[in-house]
């Protein structure tokens, strides 16, 4: 069964520090969405693509934050520096252009900032 | 805007009783409807969707949801919980005007108690 691959599953790192967490969704699925979630809280959008390109990017830190899809297939999300306030789960996610009111998600990224 | 209020943060329940966690949004559009559930340290997994059609919708591991629209509910149940079902759930929407930007609730705790 295709799956939605997400690495490193945690990470602990110290404030200031650079992170990135990267994302293969499953073949064929043309829109990526990476999720932020806080401990207690629901997930909230950072960032989707369609293909290479971002749809929306409305909610992502832009200061610290920066995402890529370079080839339309595989992503990275990249912190830099990163705060003890960005410690969380992130998810990433994909749906196909079939079935685009279903998004299938990754085991997600633990993040800890130390 | 759209959004989605999960009343209930933790919900206790005795095995092989029923359960009934509530959901609630706010859309000026039609929405598509979904719960996802997310077991520790873990994505999340779609539960069940409603789009379209029956206001009863049957999901997976026994689940199902009943949409009101007139009281802009989209309630999840279960007749009879197992030890398994112990995770978290989320209720989240998205309108169905081309938008796939999905806005998650701060989600249900349902702990299983022997």
């Amino acid at each position: 069964e295709a799956e939605v691959a997400q690495s490193p599953r945690y990470k602990i790192t110290e404030k200031s520090q650079a992170v990135a967490f990267w994302c293969d969704p499953i073949s064929g699925h043309a829109t990526l969405y990476w999720y932020r979630q806080i401990l207690g809280q629901g997930p909230e959008l950072l960032v989707q693509f369609q293909d290479e390109s971002v749809v929306d990017d409305s909610q992502l830190p832009k200061d610290r934050f920066s995402a890529e899809r370079l080839k339309g297939v595989d992503s990275t999300l990249k912190i830099q520096p990163a705060e003890l306030g960005d410690s969380a789960m992130y998810l990433c996610a994909s749906s196909s252009p079939q079935s685009v009111d279903e998004q299938f998600f990754g085991p997600g990224t633990r993040l800890t900032v130390l | 805007a759209q959004s989605v209020t999960q009343l209930d943060s933790q919900v206790p329940v005795f095995e092989e009783a029923p359960v009934e966690l509530r959901c609630n949004y706010s859309s000026s559009v039609s929405v598509y409807l979904f719960w996802y559930v997310q077991y520790p340290n873990q994505g999340l997994q779609l539960l069940l969707k409603y789009l379209s059609g029956s206001t009863l919708v049957k999901g997976i591991n026994g689940f199902e949801a009943e949409f009101n629209k007139s009281q802009t509910s989209f309630h999840l149940r279960k007749p009879s919980v197992h030890i398994s079902d112990t995770a978290e759930y989320f209720c989240a929407v998205n309108s169905n005007f081309g938008n796939e930007k999905l806005t998650f609730g701060t989600g249900t705790r349902l702990t299983i108690i022997p």
